[in-house]
């Protein structure tokens, strides 16, 4: 079936530093979601990427959907210590009753 | 708040015991979902709803029954539950499903089975 991998499942950075983490779906995608996910919280929806190539940004994250439709990305830049969280990406795959398969998600901790 | 809620936000207990978590949301939406959530698992997709109408069950388990007695309310009924049952429980609601805009997610119910 329809697998969407993030890998790895966990990343620690410094303060400041830049972070990146992708997701990859064994089939094309109609669309792509990302969210995120506060230690003790709820997956929240960040943003939804539909056309190929293409590039949103909300404030210092810039999410970017794959010229295939197949994988996307996630940057933060200088990241911060409220950036803590388990990010999952989630798509649609192409065709009709589709559903949305989330990935196992990367959580990502901070060091002040 | 979300929008979603649910009730209660943390239940435990006993393998004989019967209990039902409740869903509630406020925004209109047509599709609601349960989704399990156990540690180091990708979110488990349980039941879909669609207009008050099941639409999708991922072979779950019949100790989970779910209700939508209305396109704003979901229940999930459980009875009998393993210990391995134990998850964070998670309601969601879209305007249509598949969704085209994203879930929202309400705050989750924690289910210990002791």
């Amino acid at each position: 079936g329809q697998q969407v991998m993030q890998i790895p499942q966990y990343q620690h950075v410094q303060e400041g530093e830049d972070f990146t983490t992708y997701c990859n779906s064994s089939t094309t995608l109609s669309n792509i979601q990302w969210y995120k996910q506060r230690p003790g919280g709820h997956p929240v929806f960040l943003i939804q990427l539909v056309k190929s190539g293409e590039v949103k940004k909300q404030k210092r994250l810039t999410f970017q959907f794959g010229e295939a439709k197949k994988n996307s990305s996630l940057h933060i830049t200088a990241t911060q210590t409220t950036d803590v969280g388990t990010y999952f990406c989630a798509g649609v795959m192409a065709g009709a009753n589709s559903k949305l398969t989330f990935g196992k998600g990367i959580t990502l901790s901070v060091r002040p | 708040e979300t929008g979603v809620t649910q009730t209660p936000r943390h239940l435990v207990m006993g393998m004989t015991n019967k209990k039902s978590l409740k869903c509630e949301q406020h925004l209109g939406h047509n599709a609601m979902y349960w989704y399990k959530q156990s540690a180091k698992k990708p979110l488990e997709l349980m039941f879909v709803y669609s207009l008050e109408e099941r639409v999708e069950n991922n072979s779950v388990p019949s100790r989970f029954s779910p209700e939508c007695p209305n396109s704003s309310h979901l229940f999930l009924h459980l009875h009998t539950l393993q210990p391995e049952d134990s998850a964070l429980y998670l309601c969601a609601s879209s305007q249509e499903t598949p969704p085209s805009y994203g879930y929202t997610f309400g705050s989750g119910t924690r289910l210990t089975v002791v």
